[in-house]
């Protein structure tokens, strides 16, 4: 089965940090490739997704994230968090059978 | 005014019975979902449809139905055969390659 792995399950960071969440995904065809954020009490919304093109995407919000064929990942940073980034994160991945599969999630905590 | 409806927000529901949560969108996109978020589990697929009359199981699709007999409407009926059903179900949407759209989502409690 398709999988999406999801390294950090809780990362606390101060303000200003920088910030990386991995991911990783089981198959080896062609993706897509998302990051989605969960605000306190918000419903999901898109941060930024790879279809094709330039490996390194740029989303909402200064984040950004690169995709690594060969290592089967989608990263995704920050260059400077702030403590209005604390939410709960997720990656999924569209596999061949065009279902999009999310990973467990990573909740971030920024203290400020 | 547009986007996914999920209602109601907050649902209980007495061990034994059956209850049937609802999904509306009016996005006209043509795939919809239904996925439950635990604590620590992340999102998991239930159930999903490509397009009308038609849905295929997701990963946890036992003690769930679902039918797709409008394209604006997917509604998740939650069975007695559920062992587990106090979760967060949230409703999602996608127009074919693109993104998920996600609507507010409906907590159920059994009590």
């Amino acid at each position: 089965a398709q999988s999406v792995s999801q390294h950090n399950h809780h990362v606390i960071l101060s303000e200003a940090a920088s910030l990386e969440l991995g991911c990783n995904y089981s198959y080896g065809g062609t993706v897509n490739l998302f990051w989605y954020v969960q605000y306190p009490g918000q419903h999901l919304q898109l941060l930024l997704k790879y279809f094709s093109g330039d490996p390194l995407v740029k989303g909402i919000k200064g984040f950004e994230a690169e995709f690594i064929k060969s290592k089967f990942s989608f990263n995704l940073r920050k260059p400077s968090v702030q403590w209005s980034d604390t939410a709960e994160y997720f990656c999924a991945v569209r596999n061949r059978d065009d279902k999009i599969i999310f990973g467990k999630g990573t909740r971030l905590h920024i203290l400020p | 005014d547009g986007g996914i409806t999920q209602s109601p927000k907050y649902l209980f529901r007495k061990e034994g019975q059956n209850v049937t949560l609802s999904c509306e969108q009016n996005l006209n996109h043509d795939a919809m979902y239904w996925y439950r978020q635990d604590p620590g589990q992340g999102l998991r697929l239930i159930y999903y449809s490509q397009i009308v009359n038609d849905f295929q199981k997701g990963d946890i699709a036992e003690g769930y139905s679902v039918s797709r007999e409008k394209k604006e409407s997917f509604p998740l009926t939650v069975t007695s055969a559920q062992k587990n059903p106090t979760a967060f179900y949230l409703c999602a949407t996608e127009d074919r390659g693109s993104e998920a759209f996600f609507g507010q989502g409906t907590r159920l409690t059994v009590v």
